[in-house]
């Protein structure tokens, strides 16, 4: 079966500081990966989809940025955190492409950025 | 701009009543999805809904489509506890790979 982790769960960082966050996929080959934003109380903001290694597509501009370096592992960074990027991330895999198939979610990274 | 907003934001009923939700999107949509999220953990898929699919069941479940309103409804039958949740629809962005959410119904049921 498929399982998705995302680490930490938890996190809590300078205004300023570097981001890394992982998710890895086991249990099934070339999904398509996505990380989301949530703010609090608001619905899912996509910020970057990859449907293979080494490619990513970046949908809202900002201090951001991801990378798929393994087929199954999916990392979202930053080099300098703003009080904006709080929120909680979600990453999730689909087998076809999310408009036409279910999404598979991790259980989220909460950070807040002080 | 988005996509897909449900309707109510908040519902809260007792245990054994049904819940309704809705949605309402914008443009032409080939298929509609419904996720749950509960407090503080990933959304988890409930149902793809087809653009020639009326209506759709899965357990205790009942998703219906309306393309002519651009509308779908998310029934919950006979209510638990265990229902609560923040329960979003999905729908395609045209012309892209996006699949866009609403901003949620919080569902509460209480005991």
């Amino acid at each position: 079966s498929q399982t998705i982790h995302q680490w930490p769960a938890t996190l809590v960082q300078p205004v300023g500081s570097p981001l890394s966050l992982e998710c890895t996929v086991e249990g099934t080959s070339n999904p398509n990966l996505y990380w989301y934003r949530q703010a609090a109380g608001r619905g899912l903001q996509l910020l970057f989809y990859s449907v293979g290694i080494g490619q990513i597509s970046s949908e809202v501009p900002q201090n951001l940025s991801a990378s798929r370096p393994q087929d199954r592992q999916f990392i979202l960074s930053s080099k300098k955190l703003l009080l904006s990027d709080s929120g909680f991330y979600l990453c999730a895999w689909s087998l076809g492409l999310a408009p036409y198939n279910e999404q598979f979610f991790g259980p989220g990274t909460r950070l807040t950025v002080l | 701009s988005q996509q897909g907003e449900e309707d109510p934001q908040a519902l809260s009923i007792q245990e054994g009543e049904n819940a309704t939700m809705n949605c309402s999107y914008k443009t032409s949509i080939n298929n509609l999805q419904w996720y749950r999220q509960n407090s503080g953990r990933g959304l988890v898929h409930l149902i793809l809904i087809r653009s020639n699919e009326r209506e759709k069941h899965s357990g205790r479940l009942r998703v219906t489509l309306d393309t002519s309103k651009k509308s779908s409804s998310l029934l919950i039958t006979a209510s638990r506890a265990a229902d609560t949740a923040s329960y979003f629809c999905a729908t395609p962005q045209g012309g892209s790979e996006k699949l866009v959410f609403g901003k949620g119904t919080k569902l509460t049921v209480n005991p």
